[in-house]
């Protein structure tokens, strides 16, 4: 079926250093992939998203690429903050219906 | 964003009773709602795919006698766990999708989930 990896499982960076969060999926037909950014406890919230006729987005510290033939996208985090410390998931769809989540990554910035 | 309205955030019940959980879109019509069931430390498991007007799809290894879901609008989705039991102690979070002729239709905003606990 349908798969989407994440890696890594966990992520320790220091303050003001760059994060990086890869994906994979596996159904070519996924045309939509939206991060979110889960805090203990509370809804996962969107922070980014890409379609899959653009290869690449940004969002002041935040950055999604996308590898359509190699069915690879990451994020990339800038000049991180404490306060980025969180779940991040990635996830792919074929547009608002069933979305298949990555694993998730824990991130930790150390101040 | 839109917004999506989840209750009860935390429940506590005992064994063999019955939990209603609402999923609400406040701004805009659903006509899919999704649930999701969320073990600590791991990732957002889809249990159900909740259709307006009709039948839930459920995903493999899902009892969906257990898990009731009903669509009664286009902007309320439910999920009754029945006779629960410990081992249903979870996070429990619904998502949904506006319609085609929303410009956000793509994306998915979530509730803010319900930590059922079963004693």
């Amino acid at each position: 079926g349908e798969n989407v990896e994440q890696h890594p499982s966990t992520l320790s960076v220091q303050e003001g250093d760059s994060a990086v969060i890869k994906c994979t999926y596996s159904d070519s037909a996924s045309n939509y992939f939206p991060w979110y950014k889960q805090e203990l406890g509370k809804r996962p919230q969107l922070i980014i998203d890409i379609r899959s006729n653009v290869g690449e987005k940004k969002d002041q510290r935040i950055a999604v690429t996308l590898n359509k033939t190699a069915k690879h996208f990451s994020l990339h985090i800038t000049e991180t903050q404490p306060e980025d410390s969180a779940v991040y998931f990635c996830a792919a769809s074929t547009g608002g219906f069933k979305t298949i989540f990555g694993a998730g990554t824990r991130l930790f910035v150390k101040a | 964003g839109a917004v999506v309205s989840q209750h009860p955030s935390r429940v506590i019940c005992k064994s063999g009773t019955s939990v209603k959980i609402e999923c609400r879109s406040l701004d805009f019509q659903a006509t899919t709602m999704f649930w999701y069931r969320q073990f600590p430390k791991q990732s957002l498991m889809l249990m159900a795919t909740s259709n307006e007007g009709s039948k839930a799809t459920y995903e493999q290894g899902v009892e969906k006698d257990k898990f009731l879901i009903n669509h009664a609008s286009l902007t309320l989705s439910t999920l009754t766990v029945t006779s629960a039991h410990p081992e249903d102690s979870s996070f429990y979070i619904c998502s949904a999708s506006p319609g085609f002729h929303d410009s956000r239709r793509e994306k998915l905003f979530f509730g803010s989930g319900t930590q059922l606990s079963v004693l």
